[in-house]
């Protein structure tokens, strides 16, 4: 079945780093993906999003290229902030017009240090 | 209210009791989701409603779990005779079906529980 797989936590970071976490991702068919991230205290909202094969997702600095040849949808940031400490989850859908069942990785915690 | 609301937010419970978890979606939210987020595990999905009907219960984990939901609003996720691993975060998620699929799914905050 479909599935994703992410780079295991916690990744710690200094102010200003460059951050990659990777997710990797097996589907039939030709899915959308997605970074959801959760804030500490707060519910999980909708990051970036791709929908076909060499899109680029990006939103608040935040960019990942749907790589279809690869499998993968890495997250990245070029320059970290504090605030942005927080759990990253990859997700995909591959049901369309079937609702919007996700099926998400396991989370990536990034806590980032002044 | 301005988002999904899920109550209550903390429960702790004895193995074998029953629990009911509560779920109010963004108001004319036709779709509603729980999910499951259990220490180390992810997020997996339970249950999917489209309207008060269920297209997807394929994520259920056992015959212990039933969902609802009334009037195309409301749902809530019971679980009878609780067993310990039966403690995770449920979380639950509404969003405009459309007909196709946007990705944007808005989650509550969860019901955490804990069962002794």
């Amino acid at each position: 079945g479909d599935s994703v797989t992410q780079m295991e936590g916690p990744v710690t970071l200094s102010e200003e780093a460059f951050l990659t976490i990777n997710c990797t991702y097996t589907a039939t068919g030709y899915p959308s993906l997605f970074w959801y991230v959760q804030y500490p205290g707060e519910g999980l909202q909708l990051l970036l999003k791709a929908t076909k094969a060499d899109d680029k997702g990006s939103n608040k600095g935040f960019e990942a290229t749907y790589r279809k040849e690869t499998t993968s949808f890495h997250l990245e940031k070029g320059s970290v902030q504090v605030s942005d400490s927080a759990v990253y989850f990859c997700a995909l859908s591959s049901q369309w017009g079937q609702g919007g069942k996700l099926i998400f990785g396991q989370g990536t915690e990034l806590s980032v240090k002044p | 209210g301005a988002g999904v609301s899920q109550s209550p937010s903390n429960k702790v419970t004895e193995k074998g009791k029953d629990v009911e978890l509560r779920c109010d979606p963004i108001s004319g939210h036709t779709a509603l989701y729980w999910y499951r987020q259990s220490l180390g595990q992810g997020l997996e999905f339970l249950i999917y409603f489209q309207g008060n009907s269920a297209p997807d219960k394929s994520g259920l984990p056992s015959d212990r779990f039933s969902a609802e939901r009334t009037g195309g609003s409301v749902s809530t996720l019971t679980i009878q005779r609780t067993q310990q691993e039966d403690s995770a975060v449920y979380l639950c998620a509404s969003s405009i079906d459309t007909g196709g699929y946007t990705g944007e799914l808005f989650f509550g905050e969860g019901s955490r529980l804990t069962v002794l």
